[in-house]
């Protein structure tokens, strides 16, 4: 399976301020997912990132608060803009396995403290 | 619309107890894929196991084993003589056969705390 990393692995940020949590897998991926786990909760899909095409937003999240960039088939970024606590969250990419089995694998992680 | 359902929340055990934690699905598909993730203390998300729909055979690996049961929509996991490395919230998600993107949807996850 891929290896990802992510950066930073965790922040704390001040209310107000944006923060771009970056993705690095070490192979070639078609597509690559951004999810969000609020403390103690289960994973929402934030969006769906593709190389060369705007990223795909689930409802409830919008471009202008997550911006997303795909600028190439190893590497995305997702950005927490004006952010406050309710943001207060683990980040987590992913990226599709690329066989028709639809695995998802899973970055470690980007735990964000907003205060 | 598809769901899924993790019905208990925490479990507590001791050592060397076996565990199985159930998974009950939702979904209008008859092409989909299930599988179960492991979130230890650390935050990440760990890969188990993927099942499609077609193969409802049981599946055992090392002290692992999950049990696919279409009739009941079911996809329960079994940790045979826990182990206190295995506390961890572990995750049961679902994903239809993909259009032009995918999504996983998650179960809100079970706390396993395994107790020496």
């Amino acid at each position: 399976s891929a290896v990802i990393s992510q950066k930073p692995s965790r922040d704390i940020c001040q209310r107000g301020t944006s923060l771009t949590i970056q993705c690095q897998v070490d192979s070639q991926v078609t597509m690559m997912f951004w999810y969000r786990q609020q403390p103690g909760q289960s994973l929402t899909l934030i969006a769906t990132a593709n190389q060369g095409s705007e990223a795909t937003y689930e409802s409830g999240f919008v471009i202008d608060k997550f911006p997303i960039s795909r600028p190439n088939l190893t590497f995305s970024t997702l950005t927490v803009s004006n952010m406050s606590p309710e943001d207060s969250s683990i980040y987590l990419c992913s990226v599709d396995d690329g066989s028709k089995q639809e695995t998802q694998y899973f970055g470690p992680g980007t735990r964000l403290l907003v205060l | 619309a598809q769901k899924v359902t993790q019905a208990q929340t925490e479990i507590s055990v001791v050592e060397k107890e076996d565990v199985t934690l159930d998974c009950v699905y939702e979904t209008r598909d008859t092409t989909y894929y299930l599988f179960w993730y492991k979130q230890p203390p650390s935050g990440e998300l760990v890969f188990l196991i993927r099942r499609n729909s077609f193969d409802e055979q049981n599946e055992i690996s090392g002290r692992y084993s999950w049990n696919f049961q279409k009739s009941t929509s079911s996809f329960n996991f079994t940790i045979t003589a826990s182990q206190v490395v295995d506390s961890a919230v572990y995750f049961c998600a679902l994903s239809e056969e993909r259009g032009s993107q995918g999504n996983l949807i998650f179960g809100k996850g079970t706390k396993l705390s395994v107790k020496p």
